[in-house]
């Protein structure tokens, strides 16, 4: 089955530590993009994807990096610098931009 | 800065009643709108997408447009109360290559 996979689906750091989340897609989509929610607030753009070796950074950045070096992989890593990086991480994907996304399963960090 | 409104409830309707959700952009020249749900600590899912002014039915699921009050509906027929969860609306602005703009979402409480 066609799919987003997101793993792990709990992570734990400590303060200080970058950290990498994965996502991959079978979908054979050409966009992928990165939100975080955080409780009682809507989902945020951090990075996204239309397409192999291009993203451009979302509304909240700061903190984060990505890279897009095959068209199923796009990883976020969760740099030190994000100075408040505990959060629902939800990665999704879609045929192109402005068409519906599909979401995996999502990763909750948590950074103490 | 694009902004997409929601009232975030919750909204209490009996079962088999109709629930009406609603929201509104701030981008006039928004082309795409999409109605999520998702179910507490899940990823969204995609439950309605419309792109023209007017009415747009699926099962007992109909997405409402009014690009010119800038507002999208949506409404539930025969409410479950399998259709507990919070309803997020989404939002392209056409001719941006970027994600979509998401609304903070309204909790939706169907009373057995």
């Amino acid at each position: 089955d066609g799919g987003i996979t997101q793993s792990p689906k709990y992570l734990f750091r400590k303060e200080g530590q970058n950290v990498t989340l994965s996502c991959e897609q079978n979908l054979n989509h050409d966009a992928m993009y990165w939100y975080r929610q955080d409780p009682g607030q809507g989902l945020r753009l951090i990075y996204y994807s239309q397409i192999v070796n291009d993203f451009q950074k979302g509304d909240i950045a700061e903190g984060y990096s990505v890279s897009r070096e095959k068209k199923e992989s796009f990883p976020l890593t969760v740099t030190s610098a994000q100075k408040n990086p505990t959060a629902f991480y939800l990665c999704a994907s879609s045929i192109r931009v402005g068409e519906p996304l599909h979401f995996g399963n999502g990763t909750r960090l948590t950074v103490t | 800065q694009k902004e997409v409104e929601q009232n975030s409830g919750p909204l209490s309707v009996p079962e088999g009643a109709i629930a009406s959700l609603n929201c509104t952009y701030s981008d006039r020249g928004s082309q795409s709108f999409f109605w999520y749900r998702q179910y507490s600590g899940k990823s969204p899912e995609l439950i309605m997408f419309i792109y023209s002014n007017g009415d747009k039915e699926d099962g007992r699921f109909t997405a409402q447009l009014n690009k010119a009050s800038q507002y999208v509906s949506l409404l539930i027929r025969d409410s479950q109360p399998s259709d507990s969860a919070t309803y997020l609306c989404a939002v392209h602005s056409g001719g941006g290559a970027d994600g979509l703009t998401f609304g903070k979402g309204t909790h939706l409480l169907i009373q057995p």
